[in-house]
């Protein structure tokens, strides 16, 4: 199965620790995109990402939150000094070109 | 005013009727049209795309875009109780600038046996 792949599917921190997800795209996808999930609200899109660029970071918050996507590997979103609120579900989808996007599994957060 | 915006429901139908789904957007340089499926604790599944004004249809799915009144719709066949899920609308709205796709809050749909 060549689909979006995303780990760790569960993630239990501590206030103050740090969160990193990863995501892998679609097999012959280039564009990556994360977006987050808070409970009982919408999908909200927080950035997007081709190899080694970041394209569009306007939903990121401004501090705390940071997204890669290197030449080898997968692309992370890091959450630094994580706080109760940062509990969400965070999907990745990633995009062959700049239309349809498919979604992996998620991360879904959790913060204690 | 919300840039994309769906009855968050629920919706109720019976089992093999016609289900339809409604939404609403702001902007109207608007683009591109995505119907995605949340089963509860799953994550967004896309089943329909739509560019262009007029009807698509894929099997029991048919999504339905008007740009002058800025109104895309799904329209689900024969529904069935597997199709009970949240239902999210979602528009890239400036194309042109990234790649962003804005979502609605969803409708939840029932398909009762």
């Amino acid at each position: 199965n060549a689909g979006v792949m995303q780990n760790p599917r569960h993630l239990v921190r501590r206030r103050g620790q740090e969160a990193r997800l990863r995501c892998s795209p679609m097999k012959g996808h280039s564009h990556v995109y994360w977006y987050r999930q808070l409970p009982e609200e919408g999908l909200k899109f927080m950035v997007y990402l081709q190899k080694e660029n970041i394209i569009d970071e306007s939903g990121m918050p401004k501090e705390r939150f940071s997204a890669e996507f290197p030449k080898e590997g997968p692309s992370i979103l890091r959450i630094q000094q994580v706080v109760r609120g940062d509990s969400a579900a965070y999907f990745c989808a990633s995009s062959r070109d700049t239309y349809e996007q498919y979604f992996g599994p998620g991360t879904r957060l959790t913060v204690t | 005013q919300k840039e994309v915006e769906q009855n968050s429901g629920p919706l109720s139908v019976p089992e093999g009727a016609i289900a339809s789904l409604n939404c609403t957007y702001s902007d109207r340089g608007s683009q591109s049209f995505f119907w995605y499926r949340q089963y509860s604790g799953k994550s967004p599944e896309l089943i329909m795309f739509i560019y262009s004004n007029g009807d698509k249809e894929d099997g029991r799915f048919t999504a339905q875009l008007n740009k002058a009144s800025q109104y895309v719709s799904l329209l689900i066949r024969d529904s069935q109780p597997s199709d009970s899920a949240t239902y999210l609308c979602a528009v890239n709205i400036f194309p042109n600038a990234g790649n962003m796709l804005t979502f609605g809050g969803g409708t939840r749909l029932m398909v009762k046996p």
